[in-house]
């Protein structure tokens, strides 16, 4: 069964301060590996998508990789409205659906 | 803004009680998914359509869920005699897929989402 698991659940930066959140993944046969940005009560954001090992993506201060077991998602000199749940999920096979994570929730302090 | 949409945003109901929900997709989009999901959880999937056929189910759709796209085009999610473990955001999201293309997997785009909540 396919699994994703993010890590840490939680993480509180101030401002200024890189760090990156983790997601480990058991999908067999990974098709893609996506990113998405979630505030509280909305709908996921898509941020990502990354197809193969070695592949790395930018956005803004965000930067996603991705190994052939996980990915990262480096953030770098974060601001107050990069707080929110970042969420990783995979899809593979012929499998259509997502497989999310349970989320890293970010605050980063002024 | 041409996003994805749903409808209502906020329901409160009554155990036993039957509601309805409804997805209005990106336009041009031929896939749209249904997902449920929890406080502090990822979203977990439900059920996908490609046009109007409705290609997979999950197991955590049981027998009071069905879910509907006539015409290819919005689609809407009923669920009836609910339950209070049914409380929960009920997420739309939608994606665009050529056939015959083996690179790009069509990312999918959420709508806000349907607040549920059953007393």
């Amino acid at each position: 069964e396919d699994q994703v698991t993010q890590s840490p659940e939680a993480l509180r930066l101030q401002e200024g301060e890189s760090s990156s959140l983790n997601c480990s993944y058991t999908v067999s046969g990974l098709r893609g590996l996506f990113w998405y940005r979630q505030d509280p009560g909305k709908g996921p954001e898509f941020l990502f998508t990354l197809y193969s090992a070695g592949e790395e993506k930018e956005k803004e201060r965000l930067k996603a990789t991705l190994t052939k077991k996980e990915s990262f998602l480096h953030i770098t000199a974060p601001k107050p409205e990069d707080s929110a749940t970042y969420l990783c999920a995979g899809t593979s096979g012929s499998a259509r659906q997502l497989t999310f994570g349970s989320g890293t929730q970010l605050t980063v302090l002024p | 803004d041409t996003g994805v949409s749903q409808d209502p945003r906020h329901k409160i109901t009554k155990r036993g009680q039957n509601v309805t929900f409804r997805c209005d997709p990106i336009s041009e989009h031929n896939r749209l998914y249904w997902y449920r999901q929890t406080l502090g959880q990822g979203p977990e999937f439900l059920t996908y359509f490609q046009n109007e056929a409705q290609l997979e189910k999950s197991r955590l759709l049981s027998d009071r869920f069905s879910a509907e796209r006539p015409k290819g085009s919005f689609s809407t999610l009923e669920i009836q005699r609910t339950e209070q473990g049914d409380s929960a955001m009920y997420l739309c999201a939608s994606s665009f897929k050529r056939t015959g293309v083996l690179i790009g997997l069509g990312e999918q785009f959420f709508g806000p989402g349907t607040r549920l909540t059953v007393l």
